[in-house]
Formats: C-alpha cells, structure tokens, sequence
C-alpha cells in the first residue's frame, strides 16, 4: 500500500512564508507523479490551487506556488494571509490510473 | 463557467447499492477524464476511481474494487457511481471531480460541492 506523507499540522505568522511537503513512505516524488495540491475550509469542496507540480488553478493567487525540493513536492505560500488558514492535501500519480491522496496538512495562520 | 453538480446521495442500509449522478456544464464533456472522490467524517480525501474521456479506461481504489463502477453518458454530460454492498466504510461526502485533460493520468482542476451517502441500518 502506497503512503503519501504529508506534515499533520502546521502554522504561519500573517505576511509569512510556508512550504508544505508531499512525500513517499519511499522513494521520491518527481514530476512524472503529476503532484497537485488542493485546499479545503471545514464544510467546503476541494479548491484546485496547484496541478501537475507548478501549474496555477485558475483564479489562483500567485503567491502560491508548487515545485519540487528534494525529493518531495512542495507548496508555498508567500505573505500568508488570515484566509489561508485551511486544510491542505496533496495528490500523486502512481501510474496504471492510480492517484494517491496524502493525509493533509492542517495550516493555521496566527 | 464549469459546474459540476452531484445527486443521488442518501441513507441506504449494510449491503445496499446505490447510484451518484454528476451533471457537468461549461466544458466539452466527452474530451476530459472524470473522478470520483469522497471524504469520510473528520477524514482526509481518498481517490475512489476515474474514467477517461472516451470511457474507455476504467480504474480504482482497492478499497472499492469489485464494488463500485463508474460510468459516464457523453450525449448526456453525465458522471456515474455505481455502488454495491455499501459498508459503513463507505460513509462520506462523495465530489465529482474533472481532470485536466482526456487521460486518466491528468490531476483533477474543478470540483463539484458533494453527495453525502450514509451507511446505516
């Protein structure tokens, strides 16, 4: 069974910079896992921010961000804002149609 | 715009089947995959299956292989979840997501706002 790590919790001072990791229980992430990032408020859908590593969603801020660092995917989030405290999950591609979905990250901005 | 608007969720008992619709506008239908993912109460999101565009190829989780079959009706913009022998594992919100291009291997870009099925005798 294929594991996606991501960090439980994490938290931000407003105007801040953060960077959430997507790894694997083993091995590294790279680009061909198509890594995406999604963030979700308590009682909302999913909101697409990043797909395919570093590709913006539509109508998303720029001072989000995806790349990979290491041997992880990553988001940051430059100059954290009060509304950007939200859940924040990560997908990969595990290949034969399979995508993985990481725990998520809880991030508080205070 | 795209919308994407699921239906079809409910209470159903151990064992029952039920079937989620998904209704899509505001994009060409037919030239995207679409999934189905669902979120259990105070739990993360878990990838339940995608269809390519053409619904040609089919995959899905281990956790409702053999159980569920997702379908799609291209003359009618329409996602499908097939659900049988539904277990109280299988309680959660269930979206209906499209992916980024025709393949199964695109990330997932628009998501529609849930069906809530719940397992319970």
């Amino acid at each position: 069974q294929t594991v996606v790590t991501q960090e439980p919790s994490f938290s931000v001072s407003p105007g801040g910079t953060v960077t959430l990791t997507c790894g694997l229980g083993s091995g590294s992430v790279s680009t061909s896992y198509h890594p995406s990032w999604y963030q979700q408020t308590p009682g909302q859908a999913p909101r697409t921010l990043i797909y395919s590593t570093n590709t913006r969603s539509s109508g998303v801020p720029d001072r989000f961000s995806g790349s990979i660092l290491g041997n992880k995917a990553a988001l940051t989030i430059t100059g954290a804002q009060a509304d950007d405290e939200s859940d924040y999950y990560c997908v990969l591609y595990m290949g034969s149609g399979i995508w993985v979905f990481g725990g998520g990250t809880k991030l508080t901005v205070l | 715009e795209v919308q994407l608007l699921e239906s079809g969720g409910g209470l159903v008992q151990p064992g029952g089947s039920l079937r989620l619709s998904c209704a899509a506008s505001g994009f060409t239908f037919g030239s995207y995959a679409m999934s189905w993912v669902r979120q259990a109460p105070g739990k993360g999101l878990e990838w339940v299956s995608i269809i390519s565009g053409s619904g040609g190829s089919t995959y899905y989780a281990d956790s409702v292989e053999g159980r569920f079959t997702i379908s799609r009706d291209n003359s009618k913009n329409t996602l499908y979840l097939h659900m049988n022998s539904l277990g109280a594992e299988d309680t959660a919100v269930y979206y209906c997501a499209k992916g980024s291009g025709e393949s199964a291997a695109r990330p997932l870009d628009y998501w529609g706002q849930g069906t809530l099925v719940t397992v319970s005798s």
